[in-house]
């Protein structure tokens, strides 16, 4: 159990350039989530994936957010035209099944200049 | 809609204290309940769950939590503090289909 692995660890970019996050979660997990975190908060759910299939989509993921998990094992989070606020920390995690505990990588935190 | 609320968004006590960090949820359905410590720019780290069965929950670095179904509490407590206990502490509860919808957090200081 190598934990869940997220790349890369931070990411400066310019208002309106896309960016891509990459999460590799633990090799046996079949679900799959990406919660946002911004200052002062608590993690705020965006989507979540069993196995390659996308299951539920939060409000907070407006159409500028595409997420994949092509093969059910790694997936990325892409944000387009990015704007300042999103500027907050990825989180991904993955878990075994709907009654497991989350397991969180270490997040990708965006800044958009 | 269901929601986590941790009453105080910032909790100091002294080394060798007790720790009390209070969650209360809101759910249609029994909910799992969890609590998650995270450090400075890492990610979440699983303390404690509650599923069904036993009450009174413990978990990692002598962390414990009880659930409270008349009082819709899942209240974290540890009975003395150490220094490597500061950190933010994040409540949980299960949502619609498996994702966690989580507190605000409590960032707990420890005076020496």
């Amino acid at each position: 159990d190598t934990g869940v692995s997220q790349n890369p660890r931070h990411k400066i970019t310019k208002r309106g350039q896309n960016v891509t996050f990459r999460c590799d979660p633990i090799s046996e997990h079949n679900r799959l989530y990406w919660y946002r975190q911004t200052l002062g908060q608590g993690p705020e759910f965006l989507t979540y994936f069993q196995n390659e299939a996308q299951l539920e989509k939060s409000r907070l993921l407006s159409d500028r957010f595409s997420a994949e998990r092509p093969k059910g094992s790694f997936s990325t989070l892409e944000i387009q035209r990015t704007e300042q606020g999103d500027s907050a920390m990825y989180l991904c995690a993955s878990s075994l099944d709907s009654g497991s505990p989350l397991h969180f990588g270490n997040g990708t935190r965006l800044t958009v200049t | 809609a269901q929601s986590v609320t941790q009453l105080g968004s910032h909790v100091s006590v002294s080394e060798g204290a007790l720790v009390l960090l209070r969650c209360n949820y809101s759910s249609s359905v029994p909910p799992y309940l969890f609590w998650y410590v995270q450090y400075p720019n890492q990610g979440l780290q699983l303390l404690l769950k509650y599923t069904t069965g036993a009450t009174l929950v413990k978990g990692i670095n002598g962390f414990e939590a009880e659930f409270k179904k008349s009082e819709t509490s899942f209240h974290l407590t540890k009975p003395s503090a150490h220094m490597s206990d500061a950190a933010e502490y994040f409540c949980a509860s299960t949502g619609g289909q498996g994702n966690l919808i989580f507190g605000k957090g409590t960032k707990l200081s420890v005076k020496p």
